[in-house]
């Protein structure tokens, strides 16, 4: 079966300006997560969707970050406007349900602020 | 909220050898504890997970244990090899809220 599918998969911008990244999960998968990897840490979760509402968005820095997921399927996350702390690895991930544990990754987009 | 520690960062071992990775959790209520390698430039794939009622798994190479009253659980790679070399992010959750580890870079010397 198809993984997840993430992109792009590069992007680098200058800081103030505007960067968006496209995530389509696993087919069949409800649960949808974006997380961001700075170098040397480990993942950190932005924002949780079920289908196209959104469960937890807690750590997602709300003045400049925004996500969704209108369908239930595919979700954009976008960065409005970038700053130079922005630069990190960001993860797309899946399940197949609420309480359902297993999340499956993409390969990610690198995002570069100058 | 949950706090998970690991180590250690960096790890050499010679090919054919065991590695072992440590984490410990914060929170007692956590239940589901999985682990992901990520190689350079691509996602984390799942390997193994272990869910709070099983004290040990194992699939091939590949065994992790847990201890719930220590709030500490490890990663054995036994007969290592050279395509073991990667990142390994140990996590835990109550729930579907992931927290992650800080990563071990895992070198397999040949």
């Amino acid at each position: 079966e198809a993984g997840v599918a993430q992109s792009p998969r590069y992007k680098i911008i200058e800081k103030r300006q505007s960067v968006a990244f496209w995530c389509n999960p696993i087919s069949g998968h409800a649960t949808l997560y974006w997380y961001q990897q700075i170098l040397g840490q480990g993942p950190k979760l932005l924002i949780q969707f079920q289908n196209n509402g959104v469960v937890d968005d807690s750590q997602l820095p709300k003045d400049r970050f925004s996500a969704e997921r209108l369908k239930g399927v595919d979700s954009t996350l976008k960065i409005q406007p970038a700053k130079l702390e922005d630069s990190a690895v960001y993860l797309c991930a899946s399940s197949l349900a609420v309480g359902w544990n297993e999340q499956f990754f993409g390969p990610g987009t690198r995002l570069t602020v100058l | 909220g949950e706090n998970v520690e690991q180590h250690p960062s960096t790890l050499s071992v010679q090919e054919g050898d065991s590695a072992v990775i440590k984490c410990t959790y914060s929170d007692s209520a956590s239940n589901y504890f999985p682990w992901y390698k990520q190689e350079l430039g691509k996602g984390p794939q799942l390997i193994i997970d272990i869910r709070s009622n099983v004290g040990e798994k194992k699939d091939q190479r590949i065994a992790v244990t847990l201890n719930k009253t220590a709030k500490h659980f490890s990663l054995h790679i036994t007969e290592t090899q050279p395509e073991d070399s990667a990142v390994y992010f140990c996590a835990a959750s109550r729930g579907e809220k992931l927290t992650f580890g800080t990563g071990t870079r895992l070198t397999i010397i040949p």
